[in-house]
C-alpha cells in the first residue's frame, strides 16, 4: 500500500493564480482531511469529509473549496491564491480514530 | 491560546534519559492522541487515549490523561537520538454537529547522543 499521497510535492504560486492539491489513499478509509502547518502553530483543520460525496469545514475553510468524488481521493482547491496562504499542507485519512498522514506539499505564494 | 499547547516548547536531553512532554486543552474531548513528526515529513500517529482512559503504554511510550486538568503528558522512556523530533498533541470531539479536532503547537524533542 501507498498509505497516503500527495501531489505535488511543491508549489510556488503568484497571487491571485488557483491551483489544486491531490491527496490519494489506497486504505479504503471513510475520512479524508486537509490540513495547513504555519511555523510556530499546530496543524489547523482547513476542511474534512466523512465519505465520499460529503465535506465539511474545518477551522480555517476561507479560501479553500473541497471535492470528494471519490472515496480514495480528496481535492484542495485554491481559488485565488493569496500569500497568508503560504504554508505547508497535509492530508490525512482516518479508518475511525487516528490519522494517516501524507508527506506534505510545500506551498508559497508570492 | 490554543486548544491542546504543548509544553515544554522545546526539550533537549542526554541518549537514554526520559523525556516527559505535557499537554493541555480548554474543552472537552472524546480522545486525545499524540503523533510524531520528523523534520520535513508528515505526521506519525503514535498512541490514542479516550476520555475515560488514565493510561496508556506503547513500548517506550507512556500517555497519561487527566480530564479534571484538562491535560495529558507523553513519557519516552531510554530515549534515542532516533527520537529527535516534533511532537504534538491532537484533541477531537463532536459539539453540535461538528467535528473539532485541534493540534496543538508541538514540543520539539532532540536527543544527543
Amino acid at each position: 500500500n501507498a498509505g497516503v499521497t500527495q501531489t505535488p510535492k511543491f508549489r510556488v504560486l503568484k497571487t491571485g493564480q488557483s491551483m489544486t492539491l491531490l491527496c490519494a489513499q489506497d486504505m479504503n478509509h471513510e475520512y479524508m482531511y486537509w490540513y495547513r502547518q504555519d511555523p510556530g502553530m499546530g496543524l489547523r483543520l482547513i476542511h474534512y469529509s466523512v465519505g465520499e460525496g460529503t465535506t465539511a469545514k474545518g477551522e480555517v475553510p476561507d479560501g479553500y473549496n473541497v471535492s470528494r468524488l471519490k472515496k480514495q481521493n480528496f481535492l484542495l482547491g485554491l481559488e485565488s491564491a493569496a500569500p497568508s496562504q503560504t504554508s505547508v499542507y497535509f492530508c490525512a485519512s482516518s479508518p475511525a480514530r487516528g490519522q494517516y498522514f501524507g508527506p506534505g506539499t510545500r506551498l508559497t505564494v508570492l | 491560546s490554543q486548544q491542546g499547547e504543548e509544553d515544554p516548547q522545546a526539550l533537549s536531553i542526554q541518549e537514554g534519559e526520559n523525556a516527559t512532554m505535557n499537554c493541555s486543552y480548554k474543552t472537552s474531548i472524546n480522545n486525545l492522541q499524540w503523533y510524531r513528526q520528523n523534520s520535513g515529513r508528515g505526521l506519525v500517529h503514535l498512541i490514542l487515549i479516550r476520555s475515560n482512559e488514565r493510561e496508556k503504554h506503547s513500548g517506550r511510550l507512556r500517555v497519561t490523561l487527566d480530564t479534571s486538568k484538562k491535560s495529558s503528558s507523553l513519557l519516552i522512556t531510554a530515549s534515542r537520538a532516533a527520537d529527535t523530533a516534533s511532537y504534538f498533541c491532537a484533541t477531537d470531539r463532536w459539539t453540535s454537529g461538528t467535528y473539532k479536532y485541534i493540534f496543538g503547537t508541538g514540543t520539539r524533542l532532540k536527543v544527543l547522543a
